[in-house]
């Protein structure tokens, strides 16, 4: 059975830092693409970061490129989004994704349940 | 980026109702197009993918259609389980993008 788990959110300051983490368990980790995708609060879905199966290639949404950055450690079935400057426009229930094949994002087969993370002073 | 438009917002329907949403993308997404339900306070799950192919295990109630840019997601008898906010989605392009979303009801 495909299951994520999501971990690491949480309330922090503006321009503050968060990661994320994502445990994957049920399928051949390094086959298939992750991605990120949130939810702000009562809003709809915005795709965020995505990482291949392998890891080596990443992608970002122009609204949080220079400022997160995603991972993928193959030897803990765990991928993770590292947070930095964080703005209130960030906050939203974050959900990793995985994607029907290993490459470029595109279609999510499979969801985590979310964290929320909250950017509030 | 391309933009996804969603129609209705959300609607108001019968038990038994044939239900249909459309989602018209920017530009051709080349049948690149997945359907998701969300159901409240819970992760979005896949329905449709490639425009109109069943995930595993969805009820075959649920159907898509359409090409180019002009996408129908229906659901032919709608049950009091299918309450929730249904999105399309876009993978032709970087990045995925998604529609707005329609919120099913039960009138």
């Amino acid at each position: 059975e495909v299951q994520l788990v999501e971990s690491g959110g949480g309330s922090v300051q503006p321009g503050g830092s968060l990661r994320l983490s994502c445990a994957a368990s049920g399928f051949i980790f390094s086959g298939y693409a992750i991605s990120w995708v949130r939810q702000a609060p009562g809003k709809g879905l915005e795709w965020v970061s995505g990482v291949t199966g392998s890891g080596g290639v990443t992608y970002y949404a122009d609204s949080v490129r220079g400022r997160f950055t995603i991972s993928r450690d193959i030897s803990k079935n765990t991928v993770y989004l590292q947070m930095h400057n964080l703005r209130a426009e960030d906050t939203a229930i974050y959900y990793c994704a995985k994607d029907q094949g290993p490459a470029a994002p595109g279609t999510f087969d499979y969801w985590g349940q979310g964290t929320l993370v909250t950017v509030s002073s | 980026d391309i933009q996804m438009t969603q129609s209705p917002s959300s609607l108001s329907a019968s038990v038994g109702d044939r239900v249909t949403i459309t989602c018209q993308a920017s530009q051709n997404i080349n049948n690149y197009l997945n359907w998701y339900q969300q159901k409240p306070g819970k992760a979005p799950e896949l329905l449709i993918y490639d425009a109109s192919d069943l995930a595993t295990g969805v009820p075959s109630r649920f159907s898509g259609g359409g090409s180019v840019t002009d996408f129908t997601f229906t659901i032919s008898g709608l049950q009091p389980e299918d309450i929730a906010t249904y999105y399309c989605q876009q993978y032709d392009d970087h990045p995925p993008t998604f529609g707005g979303g329609t919120k099913v009801e039960i009138k």
